[in-house]
């Protein structure tokens, strides 16, 4: 089945210890995001990609980053994670900006310590 | 910028109707989407709004008002499962990404 496929599910990393969170998907979307998502809270989001072109959401930390080395994988680096960062990632995807409906993976939690 | 509003939980019983309302304000509109999302879950897409009037799809109906900046999410014949948050999410001409609302919390007892 063609899906959106985040990995690990959990990640715990130390304070200010760089870490990367990976996402792929075999529906041959163009446009794929990254969500930040805390408790009880809605999805935020962080930044797109639109093929290649990539678009940052204007108050998302210079702490994270994001590659997309080709169409079906894209990443997540949190350069210093502070406590405040630990949340529920998610990755979408979807045919082209706006377009709905957006496929999300299944996200990864990450836990600061 | 662009706000929704929508209540924070709601609860009803197995085999109920219930109605989740969301209000927004943004600078351009698209359109209103609504996606489920179990606890620990992926958001799941449930509908998609562009124009006024009712989207009807199996046991859940989603209705919008551009007039009134006003949308609505019906889930009929209510089981157990549910139970989960659902948001509302609008798409923003300037923007092209999806804001979302707070999310509604739904309880549904037996």
């Amino acid at each position: 089945d063609a899906m959106v496929i985040q990995n690990p599910r959990y990640q715990v990393t130390q304070f200010g210890k760089p870490v990367t969170l990976s996402c792929s998907q075999t529906l041959n979307h163009n446009v794929m995001y990254w969500y930040q998502q805390k408790s009880s809270q809605a999805p935020k989001l962080l930044f797109h990609y639109y093929d290649k072109d990539f678009n940052n959401e204007a108050d998302t930390p210079d702490n994270f980053q994001s590659r997309r080395p080709n169409t079906s994988f894209c990443f997540l680096d949190i350069r210093s994670p502070g406590l405040g960062d630990a949340a529920m990632y998610l990755c979408a995807t979807s045919t082209s900006l706006g377009d709905q409906p957006q496929h999300f993976g299944d996200g990864t939690r990450l836990s600061i310590l | 910028g662009q706000s929704l509003e929508q209540p924070s939980e709601v609860t009803a019983v197995e085999g109920a109707i219930v109605q989740i309302n969301c209000t927004y304000q943004t600078s351009g509109f698209y359109g209103l989407s609504w996606y489920q999302q179990h606890d620990g879950g992926a958001p799941t897409f449930l509908s998609y709004n562009a124009l006024d009037g009712l989207e009807e799809t199996g046991r859940f109906s989603s209705f919008l008002s551009r007039s009134d900046s006003y949308g609505y999410l019906l889930l009929q014949e209510l089981q157990m499962k549910d139970s989960a948050s659902y948001f509302c999410a609008v798409r923003d001409t300037g923007y092209s990404t999806l804001t979302f609302g707070k999310g509604t919390m739904l309880l549904v007892s037996p």
